[in-house]
């Protein structure tokens, strides 16, 4: 099974400062059709997972784009540029590339200092 | 809208089943395959089953298989996890996930979820 590692698994952040989670992959996720399966989740809290990204980089439908996706082959990075008061929550990474199972990170936990 | 509702938690003991629904609204249901998720108390994610979208294929976490069951009736638009010799470890909130269609990438809309507490 392909282990996803995310750091840091805690994120104290200054509203309007920016912020970066780093998930890496055991293996790499580029998949032999050339696409790298790479999402990222935000679970506020008492909420359900949303998905942000898709395929590193795909912003989904309504996510503000001071959230970024970026990496390739076994490094990923979600970034926020400004840090606002919604933005308090868990984020996953997952791996759909190598399946099954699909697997996520552990969860980095973003929270206003 | 695309809409996901699970329902079928509880509280139930050790070794005895529960069985999960999802009932799914607003998109070509009988297009997609569909997972169930599942998040300890406290924990993360941890993916479960998926059907494939005519029920043709079913693949398991290795946590539960030979326990769990996932299926789907296309008519009623709803899938279903039947949970079997259910452990303490299961206790989780299951979630009903949607998965791949063409257009589409999985794990797009996620249901609330339903609450499974396997407790003597």
């Amino acid at each position: 099974d392909v282990v996803m590692t995310q750091s840091p698994l805690f994120l104290p952040v200054t509203l309007g400062q920016p912020a970066s989670i780093s998930c890496r992959s055991s293996q790499s996720l580029v998949h032999s059709d050339g696409n790298t399966y790479l999402n990222w989740f935000q679970q506020r809290p008492g909420q359900s997972p949303r998905r942000l990204f898709y395929q590193v980089s795909n912003r989904d439908s309504g996510v503000p784009d001071r959230f970024s996706g970026s990496g390739s082959g076994t490094d990923f990075t979600l970034k926020i540029s400004r840090v606002e008061a919604e933005d308090v929550g868990v984020y996953y990474c997952m791996q759909g590339t190598h399946w099954p199972p699909w697997t996520f990170g552990q969860g980095t936990k973003v929270e206003i200092k | 809208q695309v809409q996901l509702v699970e329902s079928g938690g509880g509280v139930v003991q050790p070794g005895r089943s529960l069985k999960l629904s999802c009932a799914a609204s607003g998109f070509p249901f009988k297009e997609h395959g569909m997972h169930w998720v599942r998040q300890a108390p406290g924990k993360g994610l941890e993916w479960v089953a998926i059907i494939w979208y005519d029920g043709s294929n079913k693949l398991y976490a290795d946590s539960v298989r030979g326990r769990f069951t996932i299926s789907r009736d296309n008519s009623k638009e709803m899938v279903y996890l039947q949970m079997d010799s259910l452990k303490i470890e299961d206790t989780a909130v299951y979630y009903c996930v949607r998965g791949y269609f063409s257009g589409t990438w999985p794990f797009d809309y996620w249901g609330q979820g339903t609450l499974v507490t396997v407790s003597s």
